[in-house]
Formats: C-alpha cells, structure tokens, sequence
C-alpha cells in the first residue's frame, strides 16, 4: 500500500544546531508540503514543491529550507534550530494538477521536534 | 489576519445526537473546502470537500453545507460516535490549502 512516512517522529536537539526530518512518499505524488501545528494556529504551510527541483515558501518559512532531488523525497532542515520551533510538524502529499480539484492532501504522522 | 476561521474551539455531543462543526472564511476566491480529521498522535486524514459552485455534499454520515453569502460552511454528523472524537479541520484553497485552527469535538456515551 501506498504511504507517506516521517522520520524521526520525536526529536530533541538544542538551540543553534541544524536539523532535518525526513518525509517519504510511495504514492508518486508530483506535490509535497511541509507544515507545522501549533496550538491555537491550526496548520500552517512552511514549504510546498509541485515537482523535481522545484520549492516555494509558504506562509512561515523563515528559519526553514528544503529541496527535492526527486519524487518520494522532501526533507525540511531548520538551518539553526530556535526554540520557537518547537512543534508538531506535519509532511503531506497530493496528486492533483495545481488548478484542479480538491486537491486532496495525505498527511504522514508527524514529528514531535523539541528545541531546548 | 485568519483567512479561515474555526471560533469553537471544542464541542461536547451525546452519541446518536448530532454534531454540526462550523467554519468561516473572508476569501470570496476560494474554489473548494475540505474537512480533515485528526487522531491524537496521528496524521490529519481528509474526510469530505465541496465545491465553491455546490452548496451541499453528502459521504454517509457526514454532510457538508456551504453558504458562499454568508461565507460560512458547516460539518454535519449524523448520527455522532464515540470514534467520531477527534480535532475537525476546516481547509480551503485558492491554490494552496488553508487551515483553520480546529475543533476539538468530544462524543460522549
């Protein structure tokens, strides 16, 4: 069956070292994102990518970066990890042409990130 | 400034009773709206959407309306289970999906 995975699904590191949390996607999905769930805000988008090579900021980007060497693959680095990062980080997704349909999203587990 | 609104927080419900989940939103550009549902521990998983052009969707128990005057769309569950306890996402899309910040909803026995 199809899924989507998230590694590791806790992580604790201290402020100013780097991180990356792995998503992986066997549903051959052109679209990725990445959010993060914070009490309060609900969702929100901090990368997305429609394609290989191709990556866009989302709402709450700074601090973030991603890239995506192919289809199954987008992992999310916090560049240097701050203590307002940590959340409940969400990989999701999709098939649907950017302009068309509901564009129906499948979420992984999440990673539990704290930051001390 | 929230382009998708969830203003309850939480909701408690009788099993067998009806659950309605609201939601509100300020882009009258929106095309499609989706309900997600989401487990503690777990990944959201979607459950319905609708149309900007329809103002009502039916899966088994749940329904969803949509009223673009009011810029207002409602989760109905009929009838409410316990299994049905999770937080309830509203989510809408120009392009990219928007979140509201959810609703947690309670079925009690």
């Amino acid at each position: 069956d199809a899924e989507i995975t998230q590694s590791p699904r806790h992580k604790i590191t201290e402020t100013g070292r780097q991180v990356t949390l792995a998503c992986h996607q066997t549903w051959n999905h052109n679209n990725m994102f990445w959010y993060r769930q914070d009490l309060g805000h609900g969702l929100r988008l901090i990368h997305y990518s429609y394609g290989v090579h191709d990556t866009n900021k989302g709402e709450v980007s700074d601090g973030y970066s991603v890239s995506r060497s192919n289809t199954e693959d987008l992992p999310l680095t916090l560049e240097s990890a701050a203590s307002s990062q940590t959340s409940v980080y969400f990989c999701a997704s999709s098939a649907a042409i950017r302009a068309s349909g509901p564009d129906t999203q499948y979420f992984g587990p999440g990673t539990r990130l704290t930051v001390l | 400034d929230q382009q998708v609104k969830q203003n309850s927080p939480s909701l408690s419900v009788q099993e067998g009773r009806i659950s309605i989940l609201n939601c509100d939103y300020t882009n009258s550009m929106f095309d499609y709206f989706l309900w997600y549902k989401k487990y503690p521990a777990e990944g959201p998983t979607f459950l319905i959407s609708i149309s900007s052009i329809k103002d009502k969707n039916e899966d088994g128990r749940f329904t969803v309306f949509l009223n673009k005057s009011a810029k207002h769309l409602s989760l109905h569950i009929v009838p409410s289970q316990p299994g049905d306890s999770a937080v309830y996402f509203c989510a809408a899309r120009p392009d990219k999906l928007i979140f509201g910040t959810g609703t947690r909803l309670q079925v009690f026995p």
